[in-house]
């Protein structure tokens, strides 16, 4: 079974600081990691998966199989970028698109 | 331009009383998805319908039940509400099984009194 662990329940930085959302998981076989975000009073959103490999609204985040973690990055945070954040995991090939989500980190950038 | 509705946005219900929670999609998407969610908690999958294909968790309770009557819309069934079942309840869709994105609507919560 996978697991999908975000250590913080919130996290709260200061606009142009650093931000980094941490995500572990665990599974057996070859997973596609997510990171969903839903900001305020919308749906939850695809936000970037690592099998695409993009820069979304800034962020970045790398698949590191060896720590098994999947951190979502920006330098450079800004005040829009406050949100609740997902992590999540989907087995690669899998028939049914199965996602297991982590349980969330809220962001709070400060002005 | 909605992509996944969901009706009603609040629900509120009385312990035991039977109540349907409903989605529909403009996207035309073969996968609808229902999940639940508890305050504070992560989105845990119930089941999902791959055309009309159902696919239930090993995990999701009895006294939940799904229905697809047609590619545009999915309904969830509680047959009898326990207060323990009071959460956010998000549909989703993804275009088909090879496809990895998932759309979610905006929610319903429920309420049970």
């Amino acid at each position: 079974a996978q697991r999908v662990t975000q250590p913080e329940k919130l996290l709260s930085v200061f606009k142009g600081a650093p931000v980094e959302l941490k995500c572990n998981y665990s599974y057996s076989g070859s997973p596609e990691l997510f990171w969903y975000v839903q900001y305020s009073r919308q749906r939850l959103q695809l936000l970037l998966r690592h099998i695409s490999r993009e820069s979304i609204k800034g962020f970045t985040a790398d698949l590191n199989k060896g720590e098994t973690s999947f951190h979502l990055k920006k330098p450079f945070a800004q005040e829009e970028d406050s949100a609740m954040y997902y992590c999540a995991l989907s087995p690669l090939n899998n028939a049914g698109n199965m996602l297991t989500f982590g349980g969330g980190t809220r962001l709070m950038v400060k002005p | 331009d909605a992509m996944v509705i969901q009706n009603p946005r609040y629900q509120v219900t009385q312990f035991g009383k039977p109540v349907t929670l409903s989605c529909s999609q403009t996207l035309n998407h073969n996968v609808m998805y229902w999940y639940q969610q508890k305050s504070s908690q992560a989105p845990k999958l119930l089941f999902h319908y791959y055309d009309k294909d159902f696919n239930n968790e090993a995990d999701t309770p009895d006294n939940f039940q799904s229905r697809r009557p047609n590619t545009s819309f999915c309904f969830l069934d509680i047959r009898s509400p326990g207060l323990g079942d009071a959460a956010m309840y998000l549909c989703a869709t993804s275009r088909s099984r090879g496809s990895y994105e998932q759309y979610f609507g905006p929610g319903t919560r429920l309420t049970v009194t």
